[in-house]
């Protein structure tokens, strides 16, 4: 299986902040990640595809980028409703894995 | 909108069985992929299963494997998950998602608990 490893596990950043949240593959997995974001109490919520591409109605302050075994999601400027847990998938093959999560804490 | 609708969760025993139910609406059910996925709060995130949107083939996580079958009724606009042999660690918020393009999920609906306990 593709071990998924995101850091850091917990941030607690100011709003305004820019927020960097990375994803390492244990194997070579393409352009192959998802990144999703989920709040206390409702289901995770796509918010980037194949590893940069923008899902329809999220805000542009959210951009993912890399290929290969590392990635990273960033928000430009945090906004009060981004304190979340983003969590990257892998879709490059079964089964289908996730990162461990990492919770945007107020600071 | 689409909308998927979970159904079916709750507390059986060791060894029971249960059946889960997703509920589609919005769109074309019967073009899309479906998908399990569950959720606990010590293990995180992990996907369960998949089935083709004809229903032709499926594929399942190692550790449901003979024990979870997946499968829809495309006239119906529902996705199911038959359960047997359930284990404490089956414990955990089940949650159907559509898929698109590779195996991204989405949306997710608003899951179901399933508990799993003597």
């Amino acid at each position: 299986d593709i071990q998924m490893t995101q850091s850091p596990s917990s941030l607690s950043p100011s709003v305004g902040d820019r927020v960097t949240i990375t994803c390492r593959a244990s194997q070579s997995i393409g352009d192959y990640l998802n990144w999703y974001q989920q709040k206390p109490g409702n289901a995770p919520k796509l918010l980037i595809y194949a590893a940069s591409g923008l899902q329809s109605g999220v805000p542009s302050r959210f951009s993912g980028s890399g290929s290969g075994t590392d990635f990273t999601l960033t928000i430009s400027s945090l906004q009060p409703e981004d304190f979340a847990t983003y969590y990257c998938q892998q879709s490059d093959s079964t089964p289908y894995t996730f990162g461990q999560g990492t919770k945007l804490e107020i600071k | 909108e689409v909308h998927l609708v979970e159904s079916g969760g709750g507390l059986v025993q060791p060894g029971g069985s249960l059946r889960l139910s997703c509920e589609a609406s919005g769109f074309t059910f019967s073009s899309y992929w479906m998908h399990w996925v569950r959720q606990t709060p010590g293990k995180g995130l992990m996907w369960v299963s998949r089935i083709t949107s004809d229903g032709s083939a499926t594929s399942y996580a190692d550790s449901v494997k003979g024990r979870f079958t997946i499968s829809r009724d495309n006239a119906k606009n529902t996705l199911y998950l038959q359960m047997n042999s359930l284990r404490a660690e089956d414990t955990a918020v089940y949650y159907c998602a559509r898929a698109g393009g590779v195996a991204r999920f989405d949306p997710w609906g608003q899951g179901t608990l399933v508990t799993v306990s003597s």
